[in-house]
């Protein structure tokens, strides 16, 4: 069976730091890949995916980035932390095209940035 | 452009009693339909989806939604909530030749004993 993982679960880092977030997939192969942001409150919004190794689409501008270097592994990184970039960081991978195939959702990642 | 409401940002339900999330969407062609759930601090999980087809829609933990496509809606139910369905609840519709969701804001669940 396919499981994802996503770590660290919590992160407290200072304003001006670096981050990296880590995802990977076990138990398929050539999954699509996504990270998506939850602000207390508010509905997902996606980040980044990856329909391949090397291949990644942003979908809102930030001092985020993310990259795939082998086909089950996603990460996010910055390379200095915004106060606004506190909150909860979901990656999820899936099969073809998301309009008809579900999303599988990791734990997530719940960052504060002070 | 596409989109999808959740007009409910909270809503309290009693223990027992039935529930039903509301969800609109704006979309041009037939729509992909989801429901999501997630227990706090958690992922999403998937609770049901609709493609084509009967526009009552069976889905896991005992929801089930209706596709009305006059009303651009597509709400999920369940005739009688438990405790451990407290969490959120989101809407998503997918976008054709496409490998996002978009995503509805959520409505919070509350239950009351």
């Amino acid at each position: 069976s396919q499981t994802i993982h996503q770590w660290p679960a919590t992160l407290v880092q200072p304003v001006g730091s670096p981050l990296s977030l880590e995802c990977t997939v076990e138990g398929t192969s050539n999954p699509n890949l996504y990270w998506y942001r939850q602000a207390a409150g508010r509905g997902l919004q996606l980040l980044f995916y990856s329909v391949g190794i090397g291949q990644i689409s942003s979908e809102v501008p930030q001092n985020l980035s993310a990259s795939r270097p082998q086909d089950r592994q996603f990460i996010l990184s910055s390379k200095k932390l915004l106060l606004s970039d506190s909150g909860f960081y979901l990656c999820a991978w899936g099969k073809g095209l998301a309009a008809v195939n579900e999303q599988f959702f990791g734990p997530g990642t719940r960052l504060t940035v002070l | 452009a596409q989109s999808v409401t959740q007009p409910d940002i909270h809503i309290t339900v009693s223990e027992g009693a039935s529930l039903e999330l509301r969800c609109n969407y704006s979309y041009g062609a037939t729509p992909y339909l989801f429901w999501y759930v997630q227990s706090p601090g958690q992922g999403l999980q998937l609770l049901l989806k609709y493609f084509s087809g009967d526009t009552l829609v069976q889905g896991i933990k005992g929801f089930e939604a209706e596709f009305k496509r006059s009303q651009s809606s597509f709400n999920l139910r369940k005739p009688s909530v438990h405790w451990s369905d407290a969490a959120e609840y989101f809407c998503a519709v997918g976008r054709d030749s496409n490998y996002q969701l978009i995503w509805g804001a959520g409505t919070k669940l509350i239950i009351k004993p």
